[in-house]
């Protein structure tokens, strides 16, 4: 039992280059989300999904896309880098948004 | 949306010391979350408890919903303490608001 996996774990991109970060988990939740951890100001929900086929915006979804095509996997694309996406990428997943998270790793992304 | 002000950003602890953090919200809640981040990074559920009191070890956490807001307790606080602790809450609307976090640092 893996439980959260994101990959990579630490990227840097050029301002307009696109990407995947990639997240996983093993324990059948329905509940993923993503978030971004910038200093001073805690955790900032980017998008989420309730399940296979449903995701939704959160706080903060400009230039971030995602999709959920099975229970699994949870991806996050950045279209087109800026250097205000620097910043710790997290990713979670529960039953629901109720019960207990358990959060990846995370992905340091540094945008020039 | 929803505001979430955690009290004190700073704190200095002495090994072997007690503390409270606080969390304060401006709206009614369906769920409250207490996070660990230890110095590496990783984020850990401390715990579930959007009211009455819950411990664990030597945590211990209290919400008063009424009141809107929530209190965490280190007791006899050991460096393996240290790190950030978070408050998140969620209006059942799928959306967890963390936040800004308190930053403990526990002196040997």
């Amino acid at each position: 039992n893996a439980g959260v996996t994101q990959t990579p774990k630490f990227q840097v991109l050029k301002t307009g280059q696109s990407m995947t970060l990639q997240c996983a988990q093993d324990m059948n939740h329905e509940y993923m989300s993503w978030y971004r951890q910038d200093p001073g100001m805690g955790l900032r929900l980017i998008h989420y999904s309730v399940g296979a086929g449903i995701t939704d915006q959160g706080e903060v979804p400009n230039g971030y896309n995602v999709s959920r095509s099975t229970t699994e996997d949870f991806p996050l694309r950045l279209l087109s880098a800026a250097p205000s996406q620097t910043s710790v990428y997290f990713c979670a997943s529960s039953y629901s948004p109720s019960y207990e998270q358990y959060f990846g790793p995370g992905t340091r992304l540094t945008v020039t | 949306g929803i505001q979430v002000e955690q009290s004190p950003p700073d704190l200095i602890l002495q090994e072997g010391a007690n503390s409270t953090l606080r969390c304060n919200f401006s709206d009614s809640v369906n769920n409250l979350q207490w996070f660990h981040q230890n110095p590496w990074g990783q984020l850990i559920n401390l715990f579930y408890i959007p009211s009455g009191t819950k411990q664990n070890g030597r945590l211990s956490a209290t919400t008063v919903a009424t009141e809107r807001y929530s209190l965490l307790y280190i007791s006899s606080s050991q460096t393996t303490d240290s790190g950030v602790y978070f408050c998140a809450v969620e209006r059942n609307d799928y959306k967890l608001s963390f936040g800004a976090g308190t930053t403990v640092t526990v002196r040997a």
